[in-house]
């Protein structure tokens, strides 16, 4: 069956520090992997990432893909309290529809 | 804003009554999907249509259908409805070619409390 680990479920840190999220996956005939960002509604896209070892970077956010390990991180540094939400990992299947991680949920204190 | 629209925003109904949310996807993508989301729960893949047709389904409940019309809007129909049905449920839209690497534009959903 395929599936989108995350890990860590939720994390708390402060303002400034420099988090890792992580995203393992196993699916059938894989194709990409996406990031979003959900804070109060809708899901919001960050990054989508096809080819391993090659880094995507937005501001203080960036991810990289390893599909030989089958992970990906997002990493964000000198957090924000406006960087808190949960984050979200998905990945397409064979089926056609998307996957999706249980989210992490992040927490950045003032 | 993602172009994706959903109707209605909120909605509260009761018990054993039966609900339509509404779904416009972006202009020009042609494949709508339909996610539920419980408290604190992760997105949880209902049904995608392709261009008027059914093309993957997920845990999606008996009573609850959906369909894609010529215009490509989707509606999701909810019947019977029982209390642990509350949840938001999104709607998303892709390009989605056969080969599926488009990402997901998601609507603000449709928040459903059943009393």
């Amino acid at each position: 069956e395929d599936k989108v680990v995350q890990s860590p479920l939720s994390l708390v840190v402060h303002e400034g520090d420099t988090v890792t999220l992580n995203c393992s996956y196993e699916v059938t005939n894989f194709r990409s992997l996406l990031w979003y960002k959900q804070e109060k509604k809708a899901p919001t896209f960050l990054f989508m990432l096809t080819s391993s070892g090659i880094e995507k970077k937005s501001g203080r956010l960036s991810s990289i893909l390893d599909k030989k390990e089958l992970f990906s991180i997002l990493n964000i540094t000198a957090t924000q309290t406006g960087d808190s939400a949960v984050y979200l990992c998905a990945v397409p299947n064979y089926g056609q529809n998307f996957v999706f991680g249980p989210g992490t949920r992040l927490s950045v204190l003032p | 804003d993602s172009g994706v629209t959903q109707t209605p925003k909120h909605l509260i109904t009761a018990t054993g009554q039966r609900v339509t949310l509404r779904c416009s996807p972006r202009s020009g993508d042609l494949s709508v999907y339909w996610y539920q989301q419980s408290l604190d729960q992760g997105l949880q893949f209902l049904i995608q249509y392709y261009n008027g047709e059914e093309r993957a389904k997920g845990n999606i409940l008996e009573r609850f259908s959906a369909q894609q019309f010529p215009d490509l809007h989707s509606e999701l129909n909810l019947s019977s409805l029982e209390l642990g049905d509350s949840a938001l449920y999104f709607c998303a839209s892709s390009v989605a070619v056969a080969d599926n690497t488009g990402e997901l534009f998601f609507g603000e959903g449709s928040r459903l409390t059943v009393l």
